[in-house]
């Protein structure tokens, strides 16, 4: 299995700055049909996941463009450009290249 | 919109059985394929199994195989979770999901405990 790992484990960040989260895959996400299937959920508290960014950077319907996502092969990452109130909670990465899917362990985004 | 909702959770005795349901909406179902993903309570997401949009290819992860069995009623719009065998470490919200994960539903508690 794929094995995906996420740094850090936890990010306080103030209001209106901006905020980065690491992804790694333990072997290259590119599939065989060219794409690279590396998303990014976010889920508050309580809350079902929800979707943010599909095949590395591109934004999920109705997601501000204050969310980025970049990276390839086996390093990404996921970009805040100012963070608000209502982006509490985890953020996971998750590989959909291979079977079966695999998640990051996630990252805790809170307020300082 | 686009919606899934799960049902039949609740609590179970080890090695008893259940079957989770999850309903879609809005969009056409019998050409998407459906996963399983649960989340342990205070813990992250482990993907769990996938049926094809026709039924036809599944796919679990090895903590369930043998156990649970994914299967769909395209006429009823509906993908299901038969598990069987339930033991402790199945604890868990479970979450149906549209496709590459893009769509998730609110979840259904299962609690396996004596």
């Amino acid at each position: 299995d794929i094995v995906m790992t996420q740094t850090p484990l936890s990010s306080p960040v103030t209001l209106g700055q901006p905020a980065s989260f690491s992804c790694r895959s333990s072997q290259s996400l590119v599939h065989n049909n060219g794409d690279t299937y590396l998303s990014w959920l976010h889920q508050r508290p309580g809350q079902p996941p929800r979707l943010l960014i599909e095949k590395i950077s591109n934004r999920f319907s109705g997601v501000p463009d204050r969310f980025s996502g970049s990276g390839a092969g086996t390093d990404f990452t996921l970009k805040i450009s100012r963070v608000e109130a209502e982006d509490v909670g985890v953020y996971y990465c998750m590989q959909a290249t291979l079977l079966p899917y695999t998640f990051g362990q996630g990252t805790k985004l809170e307020i300082k | 919109q686009v919606q899934l909702v799960e049902s039949g959770g609740g609590v179970v005795q080890p090695g008893r059985s259940l079957r989770l349901s999850c309903a879609a909406s809005g969009f056409t179902f019998s050409t998407y394929g459906m996963h399983w993903v649960r989340q342990a309570p205070g813990k992250g997401l482990e993907w769990v199994a996938v049926i094809s949009y026709d039924g036809s290819n599944k796919y679990y992860t090895d903590s369930v195989k043998g156990r649970f069995t994914i299967s769909r009623d395209n006429s009823k719009s509906t993908v299901y979770l038969q598990m069987n065998s339930l033991r402790a470490e199945d604890t868990a919200v479970y979450y149906c999901a549209k496709d590459y994960c893009q769509i998730w539903g609110q979840g259904t508690m299962v609690t396996v405990s004596s």
